[in-house]
Parts: C-alpha cells; structure tokens; sequence
C-alpha cells in the first residue's frame, strides 16, 4: 500500500470556523491532489500540486485553498467553514500528473460542518 | 469536456452470478487513460486497473475482466462469479494526457453481492 494518512479522520466543526486537513505521504511523489466525496457526485477534485509551492485549482476549488510547502506534506483549508463542505475528503498522489499514472488514495477524513 | 457516465446506480445480485458494470465515457483527445477503483464498505479506494486509448486489449486478472471498446466508448468491468466480499462502490475515471489535469470519476455504482 502507498504511504498515505490523512488527519484528523474525523472532525465535526461548527460554520464560520476554520479547519484545516493534513495529507502526509512517504512516497516521495511529486503530485498529490485533494478530492471531495458526496452521495451522488462521485469524488470531484478541489486543487492538486505539482510540486513544493505549485498548486492549482480543480473543479470545486470555491471556498478551499492549499498550501504545500514540503514534498510530503499537501494541506487543505477551509477558511471558514459551511454546511455544503460537510464530506468526504481523500488526498491522493501520484508519481505524474499526465495521466498515464494511477493515483492512490488515502484513507479519507469525513468532516461534518453543524 | 471529459465525462464518464456510470448509468447503473446499483445492482443487486446473488453470489456467483456474473456481472458487467458500465461505463461510458466522453473525451476529445487521442490520447487518454481509464481507470477503475474499487471502494469497500471500508470506505478505502483501490486501484484496480489502468488501461490507454491506444491498447483496445481485454484484460483478465482472475475473476475480473475489462472490454474497452473506442468504438462506443466504453469500458466495462465484468465480474465472474461474483463472491460477497465484490461487494463495494466501483467507479470508473478517466483523465486526459494532454490539457486537463485532473481524474474525472463516474459517479459510482453500488454492488451488492447477496449470499
């Protein structure tokens, strides 16, 4: 299995207030993404990094950013947190972002905004 | 625009029956890889197969099997036999080599696998 965690695995937060999602890798890969999970919608991607300090934007970026400052380390903050952010969140890495690379995903954090 | 289209929301069956889950996909590009993840009651996803545009080859890997087909872009995931540990959300995904930087997931479909 890919050297993925994520923390916290669980977390209920209140609206308004800021949380902030780790995704720690031992894998050394360079590209690693943060995707969502909600009944009926699949995952949908939120942002993704291709290296230290170079993030993008996927389709659900809207109130969420990232920041990455180490290879193994790719987090994900909700600034002020909504009841439409209560989901499933999966980190995921892969060793390329070309799409000829499968990625593999950690165990997800369910979040639950009150 | 990429899309995938898993049109079974859920099915049902009985143990070691076969099963053929569905999905359709749209892309403009050549050049493009499928994916297919399994999701357990667990809630872990796992990687089971990655095909590209350019190899149309059936794979087998014991019970499971995979048809791409470009002419009806298609790539289905049958299960022989199925047992009730098959039992699980499989979604299929699809991402383009050139362009788009992101894997684009069906939207699942949920096997239940009957004893």
């Amino acid at each position: 299995d890919a050297g993925i965690t994520q923390s916290p695995r669980h977390k209920v937060t209140e609206t308004g207030t800021p949380v902030t999602l780790r995704c720690h890798q031992t894998e050394n890969h360079r590209y690693m993404y943060w995707y969502r999970q909600d009944p009926g919608h699949g995952l949908r991607l939120i942002h993704y990094s291709y290296g230290v300090k170079d993030t993008d934007k996927g389709e659900v970026s809207d109130g969420y950013s990232v920041s990455r400052s180490k290879t193994e380390d790719f987090l994900l903050t909700l600034e002020s947190a909504t009841s439409s952010q209560t989901s499933v969140y999966f980190c995921a890495i892969s060793e390329s972002r070309l799409g000829g690379n499968e990625q593999f995903f950690g165990p997800g954090t369910r979040l639950t905004v009150l | 625009a990429q899309k995938v289209t898993q049109a079974q929301t859920e099915i049902s069956v009985v143990e070691k029956e076969d099963v053929t889950l569905d999905c359709v996909y749209e892309t403009r590009d050549t050049t493009y890889y499928l994916f297919w993840y399994k999701q357990p009651p667990s809630g872990e996803l796992v990687f089971l197969i990655r095909r590209n545009s350019f190899d149309e080859q059936n794979e087998i890997s014991g019970r499971y099997s995979w048809n791409f087909q470009k002419s009806t872009s298609s790539f289905n995931f049958t299960i022989t036999a199925s047992q009730v540990v098959d039992s699980a959300v499989y979604f299929c995904a699809l991402s383009e080599l050139g362009g788009s930087e992101k894997l684009v997931f069906g939207k699942g479909t949920k096997l239940t696998v009957n004893p």
